[in-house]
């Protein structure tokens, strides 16, 4: 097993910009779930993907938007970044058998100032 | 929406004393449960999880948790702590039949010292 493993390990932005984190999956992972946790908060669901389409968002604004691929990585963008966006980004990955707890990555910390 | 609540936000613990966090959960229907471990500069690894069936469940490194359907609970228990087991706790509930995705709990930091 690969596990998850995300890109940039730490990203500093300024106000305003546009940022792309990156996720591949655990092999044998068709879903993959995007998650944001601010210091001293549990992670947020931002969205999940299966089979390269939205399968569930949280509550966050469309200016956050994903895509996944047909090898199952997939891409986190955030658009016109401000301040309280800095946190941890978390990629989850899960098999196609649902519900057998999923496989995180290390995350991504972005800063934005 | 289902939502979870983690009691203690901060505990800390002699090593060999009993741990138990608390974990609750608002939602009616039938759902899954989960405890997530968090070591300092590590990921999130899962801890243990519930499905159906017996409601003490026993996960890894000593850890159990029961499953109280009356009081929406899933308390995570040690019984003896040790240094090592310093990390982030954190509760998840999905929806059974669901979407499953998971919904968290803000944690709780424990501190075990020496």
């Amino acid at each position: 097993e690969t596990g998850v493993t995300q890109s940039p390990t730490h990203l500093i932005k300024t106000r305003g910009q546009q940022v792309t984190l990156r996720c591949s999956s655990q092999s044998g992972h068709n879903t993959v779930s995007w998650y944001q946790q601010a210091l001293g908060q549990g992670p947020q669901f931002i969205f999940q993907y299966y089979r390269e389409e939205e399968n569930g968002r949280g509550n966050f604004p469309p200016r956050f938007s994903g895509l996944q691929f047909p090898n199952y990585s997939s891409e986190l963008n955030v658009n016109a970044l401000e301040l309280d966006d800095s946190a941890l980004y978390l990629c989850a990955s899960s098999p196609p058998v649902p519900n057998y707890g999923y496989t995180f990555g290390s995350g991504t910390r972005l800063t934005v100032v | 929406a289902q939502s979870v609540s983690q009691h203690n936000h901060h505990v800390i613990l002699s090593e060999a004393a009993s741990l138990e966090l608390g974990c609750n959960y608002s939602y009616g229907g039938t759902v899954n449960l989960f405890w997530y471990v968090q070591y300092p500069g590590q990921h999130l690894q899962l801890l243990l999880k519930y499905f159906s069936g017996d409601p003490l469940v026993k996960g890894i490194k000593g850890f159990e948790a029961e499953f109280i359907k009356s009081k929406f609970s899933f308390n995570l228990r040690k019984p003896s702590v040790q240094w090592s087991d310093t990390a982030e706790y954190f509760c998840a509930v999905n929806r059974a039949g669901g979407s499953y995705i998971p919904t968290f709990g803000r944690g709780t930091s424990l501190i075990v010292h020496p």
